[in-house]
């Protein structure tokens, strides 16, 4: 299986600042990745897909990048609504996917 | 637009097994696949396996190998999850999502999710 990785695992953060979230794979996986987020008690939903492809609907203000290895999830302003759990995902090799162990974005 | 139910909380002993439901709401399953997947408490997520209903077939996690079954009922445009063989590492929120293919079908997705069965396994 293809092992993914996310930093950090938990960051605090303030309405308005700028998020980073990291994402790495153990072997390249071209541009076939997925970002979701997840709230408490809720499913996860899909965000972005092809590693900077926005879902229809997602605010702008989220971002994808990398290929290869390397990935990143931005949300350029924090919003209230954003404070959550965000999974990478890998689909290059389905259909036995991979998930990235999540990154806990809470209120500073 | 398509929303996936499932059944509800389950609580079951070591040993028994159980089956979960996944019913699509305002379509059907129609040339795509459902994944199951499952988050134990806590914890992230794990693929557990997938079916596509009009074509027959079926994959799973090896790690459920000989333990899982995946059925489906296109009348109903429902499918099927049995786990058999429970153990307390089975318990878990399980999720069917529908998968979606993004740009001619390069780029597979979960889009969207069932809103989850919980799955306790205690003696």
């Amino acid at each position: 299986d293809i092992q993914m990785t996310q930093s950090p695992s938990s960051l605090s953060a303030s309405v308005g600042d700028r998020v980073t979230i990291t994402c790495r794979a153990n072997q390249s996986i071209s541009n076939y990745l997925n970002w979701y987020q997840q709230k408490p008690g809720k499913a996860p939903n899909l965000l972005i897909y092809a590693a900077s492809s926005l879902k229809s609907g997602v605010p702008s203000r989220f971002s994808g990048s990398g290929s290869g290895t390397d990935f990143t999830l931005t949300i350029s302003s924090l919003q209230p609504e954003d404070f959550a759990t965000y999974y990478c995902q890998q689909s290059y090799r389905i259909p036995r996917v991979t998930f990235g162990p999540g990154t806990t974005v809470d209120i500073k | 637009q398509v929303q996936l139910v499932q059944s509800g909380a389950e609580v079951k002993k070591p040993g028994s097994s159980v089956k979960v439901s996944c019913r699509a709401s305002g379509g059907t399953f129609n040339n795509f696949a459902v994944s199951w997947l499952r988050q134990a408490p806590g914890q992230g997520l794990e693929w557990v396996g997938r079916i596509i209903p009009s074509f027959g077939i079926l994959n799973h996690a090896q790690s459920l190998q000989g333990r899982i079954t995946f059925t489906a009922d296109t009348s109903t445009s429902t499918v099927y999850m049995e786990l058999s063989s429970l153990r307390s590492e089975d318990t878990a929120v399980y999720y069917c999502a529908r998968v979606r293919a993004y740009d001619s079908g390069g780029y597979s997705t979960f889009d969207p999710w069932g809103q989850g069965t919980l799955v306790t396994v205690s003696s």
